[in-house]
């Protein structure tokens, strides 16, 4: 049964450290996805891939976040420097655009805490 | 862009009876529409979904309708099971055609509590 897999799966630091998240998609999945998660803002699109191109980045604060695809079976977020206020879940999604699968399939997440 | 709002937010059910959870969309061109469920400290999982061309889909007690002209759908579980607490999240997607997969626009979620 194939997942999404992402690392690390949790992550402390402190404010002004960089922190880089990796994920893992299907494999064949030609759509990657970057979800944050909190309490108060519920599920946000940060960015997304197509064929390893940046489609959508509008949701990510572009001073400290970006967003890369080195290979097809890698896609990294990074944050520098981290705040407290990105302490929340760090959700990787990746799908593949056909007319009978539209699904995406969600990573366990990173849960990150920036003390 | 796409706005999908859901209610309620919190839904407390005794065990066997039915729960219902509404979302509407704005943007009269999303055209499919999946459900996930996420138990505590999880990842968000695909309980079912549908597409702009049929009314209503039901897999076993999940069951999801969809009003085109009154831009909203539903989700709606009968005999409910403790097992099916946890927080289910509506979602509409505008793009995707044929081969391209669009953007997810999510609903804020609905806790769901069922009670033996």
């Amino acid at each position: 049964d194939a997942r999404v897999t992402q690392t690390p799966r949790h992550k402390v630091t402190e404010m002004g450290q960089e922190v880089t998240m990796r994920c893992q998609p299907i494999l064949g999945h030609n759509t990657v996805f970057w979800y944050r998660q909190t309490m108060m803002q519920g599920l946000e699109l940060l960015a997304y891939f197509r064929n390893r191109a940046p489609l959508d980045d509008s949701g990510m604060p572009k001073d400290r976040f970006s967003a890369e695809m080195p290979d097809a079976t890698l896609a990294t977020l990074k944050i520098q420097p981290s705040e407290p206020r990105d302490s929340a879940v760090y959700f990787c999604a990746s799908g593949i655009g056909t007319v009978s699968q539209e699904t995406q399939y969600f990573g366990p997440g990173t849960r990150l805490l920036v003390l | 862009g796409e706005n999908v709002e859901q209610h309620p937010s919190t839904l407390s059910v005794q065990e066997g009876d039915s729960a219902v959870i509404k979302c509407t969309y704005s943007d009269s061109a999303s055209n499919y529409f999946p459900w996930y469920k996420q138990e505590l400290g999880k990842r968000p999982q695909l309980i079912i979904d549908i597409r702009s061309n049929v009314g209503e889909k039901k897999d076993q007690r999940i069951a999801v309708t969809l009003n085109k002209t009154a831009k909203h759908f539903s989700l709606h579980i009968t005999e409910t099971q403790p097992e099916d607490s946890a927080v289910y999240f509506c979602a509409a997607s505008t793009g995707g055609r044929g081969s391209t997969l669009g953007r997810l626009y999510f609903g804020r979620g609905t806790q769901l509590t069922v009670w033996p």
